[in-house]
C-alpha cells in the first residue's frame, strides 16, 4: 500500500513569496490533516477535511494560509505571503476516517525555509 | 497554551536500558493518549495507544502506563536499541473532537551501542 506522498520535499524562499505545497493520501482515505512542524516541537494541527469538507481550521493563520481539497482526494497548502516564522516542516497525514482512534499515517513533510 | 507537556526534552540510555518518557496533559476531556515515533526526515508514524480506562498497555518492548489522576502517562521502552534512536511524541485527543490531535514537544531518544 502506498503512503501518503508529499511534495515538494524541501522548497527555500523569501519573505513575502508565495509557496505551496501538495500532498496525496493513501488511497481510501476519508479525512486529511496538515500540521506545521517547528523545529524541536511536536506537530501542530492546521487544518482537517473530511473529504472535500474542512472539519476544523481554527488553527490556521487564515490571513495568510489557505488549503483545498478538491474533489476530496489531493490537497494543497498554500502560503502568501511568507514569514520568517513560517519556516517548518509542513506534514499532511490521511486517516481512514475523522473519528476517534483512527490511525494518522504521516507522508515526509515538506521543509520550507523562508530567507 | 501548551496542553500536553512532555519530558526530557532529550535521553541517552546505554543500550539494554529502559528508556523513560513523560507527558502530562492538563485538559481532563481528553480520552485518547497515542504515541509517535519519528526517524530524521519521515513523518511520525503510531507506536502505540492507550485510552485511560486501563492503567498499563504493553506492545512488545513498548508499554505504556497511565495515571489518570495525576493527568499523566508515559512511555517505557525495554531493552532499548540503537535502532530505537529517534524522536518520540506523545499526543492526546477528546471523544467530541474526532480525530484532533495535540502533540507534546517531543523527546529525542539516542540509545548508546
Amino acid at each position: 500500500e502506498a503512503g501518503v506522498a508529499q511534495s515538494p520535499r524541501y522548497k527555500i524562499i523569501e519573505k513575502r513569496q508565495s509557496v505551496a505545497f501538495w500532498c496525496n493520501p493513501i488511497s481510501g482515505h476519508a479525512t486529511l490533516y496538515w500540521y506545521q512542524q517547528i523545529l524541536g516541537q511536536g506537530p501542530k494541527l492546521l487544518i482537517q477535511f473530511q473529504n472535500n469538507g474542512v472539519v476544523d481550521d481554527s488553527q490556521l493563520p487564515k490571513d495568510r494560509f489557505s488549503a483545498e481539497r478538491l474533489k476530496g482526494v489531493d490537497s494543497t497548502l498554500k502560503i502568501q505571503p511568507a514569514k520568517l516564522e513560517d519556516s517548518a516542516v509542513y506534514l499532511c497525514a490521511s486517516s481512514l476516517d475523522q473519528g476517534q482512534g483512527y490511525e494518522q499515517y504521516f507522508g515526509p513533510g515538506t521543509r520550507l525555509t523562508v530567507t | 497554551q501548551q496542553q500536553v507537556k512532555q519530558s526530557p526534552q532529550s535521553l541517552i540510555v546505554q543500550k539494554g536500558g529502559i528508556s523513560i518518557i513523560n507527558c502530562a496533559y492538563e485538559n481532563t476531556a481528553f480520552d485518547y493518549f497515542p504515541w509517535y515515533q519519528q526517524f530524521p526526515g519521515k513523518g511520525p508514524a503510531l507506536l502505540i495507544a492507550i485510552r485511560p480506562d486501563v492503567s498499563e498497555k504493553k506492545e512488545g518492548r513498548f508499554t505504556i502506563s497511565f495515571n489518570k489522576s495525576a493527568k499523566q502517562f508515559s512511555l517505557h521502552i525495554m531493552d532499548s536499541q540503537p535502532g530505537d534512536s529517534a524522536t518520540y511524541f506523545c499526543a492526546a485527543s477528546k471523544t467530541n473532537a474526532g480525530n484532533m490531535l495535540t502533540f507534546g514537544g517531543g523527546t529525542r531518544l539516542m540509545v548508546k551501542p
